[in-house]
Order: structure tokens, then C-alpha cells, then sequence
């Protein structure tokens, strides 16, 4: 079973566009994250939901809105898709305990976007 | 601004011989530390944690030392092999849920 799944893999779209990307864990976590990885490999969060709460929204353009119906998913949309949006994007998911050492964080396979 | 920098982009080193990674950090007192492996096309995998009162963490042939006076953390991997090859990711953490990753060390490990 997987434990951090992403929809689609891939995703080719145009300057413009509206996208959205899926990401769901079976893991019983409380806290989902979303990550950029640029053609760099720098791996930069973006956002943290909490118990379907929004709890760290890094420098991100307010054209990517993070969307959680539960627990157990975390989707991104993505507006008026640029250039400089093309990278591959990470979902993770990890069991936060205020104050206590924060379990690890489980990746998912990452979508690589491509914005023509 | 917090700054995380990894030693080299890229470590070439010969099968059987022990890679060490270094983690350099400015401008942040993390509450623990992590080390991940990516393979090309994939998400990250956990390796090891250490926290800020540890020395030292060991995990069969792995090794992690963390020394907050210093800022630094070395990965170490004895006997090495082949498919040890990979991208090797320190992360930092306080107690919140705000994540910071270097820029990763590329290891081939040449048979």
C-alpha cells in the first residue's frame, strides 16, 4: 500500500492555466505538507495544513491555494500558471506533537510540472 | 535569513570506502536534525534523526554526529557501496512544523 500518493505524475500544460495536483496518505498523520523542488533540487516548503488548518504559508504567490477536505488529503491548485512554476512538487505528511520531536515526514513520488 | 549549506554539490568516492556529507547551518538553533535520500524521480526517504542534545546517531552502516556549537552535522556511510548512490538531504527543524532543507550532496560510489 502506499503511503503518500500524488496525482497526476506528470503534468504539461500551458502559460495560463488553471491545474490542480491530488495528494493523499494512509498513514493516520495530522499534518500534510506541500514542497517545491526547482531545477536546482532545492526543496523549499511551501505550505503545512494542520487538522485541516493552515499553519505555514512560506512566500508563495497567492495563486497557489492549498485545499484540504480532511485529515487524509491535501490537494494545490495552481492559477494563471507561469513559467517559473515548472518544477516537481512534493506532498509529505508527518504526525506533528507540539513540543515533542516531530516524527519523520513520508514523501510522496512528486509531480513534475512543465509550464510551455 | 536561515542557511543551510551541504559540502559539495557532488562526492565521487570508491566502493568499499566511508563517504562523509557535511551540513553547515547559519542563522538557526534547530531542535533536531534529519538526513534523507532521494533517488533521481523519487520523494525522499528518512534516514536518520538526531536531536539537538545528541552527539551521535547510528543505524547499521550509517552514522550521524551533530555539534550545535560548530552549526554542523557529518553523515557518515562506512563501507560504501554501489547502490549507496544518490542524493543525500539534511533538514532542520524546530518544535513547529517549519521544515528547512540543504541543497543536497549527489554521492556516486564508484565500484
Amino acid at each position: 500500500d502506499t503511503a503518500v500518493s500524488q496525482t497526476p505524475k506528470y503534468l504539461v500544460t500551458q502559460m495560463g492555466n488553471d491545474k490542480s495536483i491530488k495528494c493523499e496518505q494512509n498513514l493516520g498523520h495530522d499534518t500534510m505538507y506541500w514542497y517545491k523542488q526547482d531545477s536546482k533540487k532545492f526543496l523549499k516548503i511551501m505550505f503545512s495544513y494542520n487538522n485541516k488548518e493552515l499553519i505555514i504559508n512560506e512566500t508563495v504567490p497567492n495563486r497557489f491555494s492549498p485545499k484540504s477536505p480532511d485529515k487524509a488529503h491535501l490537494n494545490l491548485h495552481i492559477n494563471s500558471l507561469e513559467l517559473g512554476d515548472s518544477a516537481v512538487y512534493f506532498c509529505a505528511s508527518t504526525q506533528f506533537r507540539r513540543g515533542v520531536s516531530t516524527d519523520t515526514q513520508y514523501f510522496g513520488p512528486g509531480t513534475r510540472l512543465t509550464v510551455l | 535569513s536561515q542557511k543551510i549549506e551541504q559540502n559539495s554539490e557532488a562526492l565521487n568516492i570508491q566502493e568499499g570506502k566511508t563517504a562523509t556529507l557535511t551540513c553547515n547551518y547559519t542563522n538557526y538553533s534547530p531542535a533536531y536534525l534529519q538526513w534523507y535520500r532521494q533517488d533521481p524521480g523519487r520523494g525522499p526517504v528518512f534516514l536518520l534523526l538526531i536531536r539537538e542534545n545528541e552527539k551521535e546517531k547510528r543505524k547499521e552502516r550509517l552514522k550521524v554526529t551533530f555539534d550545535t556549537t560548530l552549526k554542523q552535522s557529518l553523515f557518515h556511510i562506512t563501507a560504501s557501496q554501489p547502490a549507496d548512490s544518490a542524493t543525500y538531504l539534511c533538514a532542520l527543524s524546530d518544535y513547529g512544523q517549519n521544515f528547512v532543507f540543504g541543497p543536497g550532496t549527489r554521492l556516486s560510489v564508484l565500484p
